[in-house]
C-alpha cells in the first residue's frame, strides 16, 4: 500500500496566520493527491484535488502544491471557521490511503 | 443539489452483521461510483471500498473476506454489509461520491457502536 505521512498532527495558530501542512507519499502517486477537511457535525469537504486543484465552492485562502513525493496544503489567512482536522488522500492506487490527519486549532 | 444521507443501526452485537445505508438525493447512483469510508474511534480515515454501476466493487483487502457493497438503483441506494463484527469496527461511516478520483460530496456519517 502507498504510505501517506501527513505532519504536523496538530498545530495552533493565529487568525490570519499563514498555515502549512505537509504530505509525504511512500512512492510517487503522479499529482494523485486530495485534500479534505473535516468538522465535528458537518459533511466531510474536500478542499484540493489533483494536488492543485481547488474545490469549486472553497475558499481561495486554501491552495495545494505539490514538489515530487511531497503535497503542501496552504491556509492564507486562517480564519476560525478553518478549526477542523484536515487529511490528505492518494487515488493513485488501490488501496486508496489517507494521511493521518492534522488538527488545527486557534490560538 | 446533491444529498447523501447514512442510515444504520448505530449499535451491533459483536460476531453480528453490520448493515448500512447510504441514500442519494439529487444525482442518480447510476450515473458515478460510490464509496464507504470510516473513522474508528480515535482514529483518522480509512476507505473502505466503491461500487459502480452496474454493481462492480472495489474491495480494501483487509475487508474483502468480511464487506459487500451493493446498489439499488430503484431507491438510489448504496448498501453495505459487514459481517463478524468486532470492537475494532466501532466508528464513523460515511459514503462519498467518486468524481475525478477523489471524494466530491461526503454524507454527514453515521455512528456505528460495536458493543455486546
Amino acid at each position: 500500500d502507498t504510505q501517506m505521512t501527513q505532519s504536523p498532527s496538530s498545530l495552533s495558530a493565529s487568525v490570519g496566520d499563514r498555515v502549512t501542512i505537509t504530505c509525504r507519499a511512500s512512492q510517487d502517486i503522479s499529482g494523485y493527491l486530495n485534500w479534505y477537511q473535516l468538522r465535528p457535525g458537518k459533511a466531510p469537504q474536500r478542499l484540493i484535488y489533483g494536488a492543485t486543484s481547488l474545490h469549486g465552492t472553497v475558499s481561495s485562502r486554501f491552495s495545494g502544491s505539490e514538489s515530487g513525493t511531497e503535497f503542501t496544503l496552504t491556509i492564507s489567512s486562517l480564519q476560525p471557521e478553518d478549526v477542523a482536522t484536515y487529511y490528505c488522500q492518494q487515488s493513485y492506487d488501490f488501496p486508496w490511503t489517507f494521511g493521518q490527519g492534522t488538527k488545527v486549532e486557534i490560538k | 443539489q446533491i444529498h447523501l444521507q447514512e442510515s444504520g443501526p448505530g449499535l451491533v452485537k459483536p460476531s453480528e452483521t453490520l448493515s448500512l445505508t447510504c441514500t442519494v438525493s439529487g444525482w442518480s447512483v447510476s450515473a458515478d461510483y460510490w464509496n464507504w469510508i470510516r473513522q474508528p474511534a480515535g482514529a483518522g480515515l480509512e476507505w473502505m471500498g466503491r461500487i459502480y454501476p452496474p454493481g462492480t466493487t472495489y474491495i480494501h483487502p483487509s475487508l474483502q473476506s468480511r464487506l459487500t457493497m451493493s446498489l439499488d438503483k430503484s431507491k438510489n441506494q448504496i448498501s453495505l454489509r459487514l459481517t463478524s463484527v468486532t470492537a475494532a469496527d466501532t466508528g464513523f461511516y460515511f459514503c462519498a461520491r467518486g468524481s475525478t478520483n477523489s471524494f466530491d460530496i461526503w454524507g454527514l456519517g453515521t455512528m456505528v457502536t460495536v458493543s455486546s
